[in-house]
Order: C-alpha cells, then structure tokens, then sequence
C-alpha cells in the first residue's frame, strides 16, 4: 500500500509567519504534487515535483513555493501566509505521470488569523 | 483549457438502489480516468480507474467509459449509507497533471 503522511493534520498560524507543511511517501514515487482544497472550487494543484529538485508550477502558484530535497519529501511553503491561504492542503504522489493513480495524503488544514 | 464536469448533486438514493454518478470531460485526448470518494473533511481516495472503452466493474463499483462521447460514469450497486460521500473524477490528458472535476455529493438515505 502507498502511504502518504502529512506532518500535521491541523494548524494554525498567524498572518505573516512563514508556514512550512511537509509531505512524505514511502513507495519510491517519482512525481509528488501539493493541491488545496476549497468549497465549491474543488482542487487546485499549486505545484508539483517529477523529480529530486525539479519543480513545476501549477494553477496557483502565487505565494507558495515548494522544495525536493529528498525524493520521498515535498514541502509546501508559504513565504508570509495571509487568510486567503486558509484551506486543507492535501499532497499527493504519483509513479508515473503518464499512467497510474495518484495517492493523497490525509490532508492538512490550515486556518491563518 | 481542461475541463472536466460534475452534477454538483446532492444526488440521493435510497439504501439498496444503484447509483449513477456521471462525469464529462473536454479534451478528446484524455487518456485515464479515476474515481475518488471523499468524505467529510478526509482526503479522496481512489476507487476505480479505467482506460479503455467499455466497462471495469470492481465489486459493488462499475466505472464505464465512452471516449467518443467524453463521457465516464460510476455506477453503485446496492448502494449503503457509508457509501455517502462526495464523488470526484478526474482526467488524465497527458501532460502531468490530472483535471479534477469538483465533484458529486452522494446520499445514501436508510
């Protein structure tokens, strides 16, 4: 079974601070992938890594970046989160970005005040 | 731009009763579709995946493709009150990343 763990299920910070939310995969998957959640907008992919130090942008990149250090951890950082950040940001992996299915973490939810 | 469409629901059935949930998609390309549930403050989880035209059935699931129409369906069978949840399907276009569609809310009521 793929597991995909998220180093916090819950979270709160302040307007301004610098936020790191961390994701770890333990299937050796190529391509790792940050979404947020909203209602009634779905999922939107922020960004997403095919490799170790490789990064792409996604829908919504603005205000997050990301770094791949190591390839079974992803970080999503948010520079000086603001309350339109607040949200539950879910990773995902993925082995092969042509074919197969994509996996999710439990998910983080980040309220900023 | 991809696009990939939902009835936003709720759709509801009775315990017991097949249902029907249907997603469009825009890009004629599309090569992969999955079904994920997600319940009420969890993360989705996969549940069928289908490439081909024609049907996949998985225990009580049957996940149906028409590429000609662009169109894939989730069908539950016997449906149960846990099978309440929200449907999201999602597309696969080949360029990396999949299309989610927002997803169908699913009442199952006892």
């Amino acid at each position: 079974d793929v597991k995909v763990t998220q180093s916090s299920r819950y979270l709160v910070k302040r307007t301004g601070e610098k936020v790191f939310l961390e994701c770890v995969q333990d299937m050796d998957h190529e391509n790792m992938f940050w979404y947020r959640q909203d209602p009634g907008l779905g999922l939107r992919l922020i960004y997403f890594s095919y490799d170790v130090k490789m990064k792409e942008k996604g829908d919504i990149p603005e205000g997050y970046s990301v770094s791949r250090e190591k390839k079974e951890r992803f970080s999503l950082i948010l520079e000086s989160a603001s309350t339109n950040q607040t949200s539950m940001y879910l990773c995902a992996t993925r082995r092969d970005l042509r074919l197969y299915e994509q996996y999710f973490g439990p998910g983080t939810r980040l309220t900023v005040t | 731009q991809k696009e990939v469409e939902q009835n936003s629901g709720p759709l509801s059935v009775p315990e017991g009763a097949i249902a029907s949930l249907n997603c469009t998609y825009s890009d004629r390309g599309s090569q992969s579709f999955f079904w994920y549930r997600q319940y009420s403050g969890k993360s989705p989880e996969l549940i069928m995946f289908i490439y081909s035209n024609g049907d996949k059935e998985d225990g009580r699931f049957t996940a149906q493709l028409n590429k000609a129409s662009q169109y894939v369906s989730l069908l539950i069978r016997d449906s149960q009150p846990s099978d309440s949840a929200t449907y999201l399907c999602a597309v696969f276009s080949g360029y990396s990343t999949l299309t989610f569609g927002k997803g169908t809310m699913l009442l199952v009521s006892p």
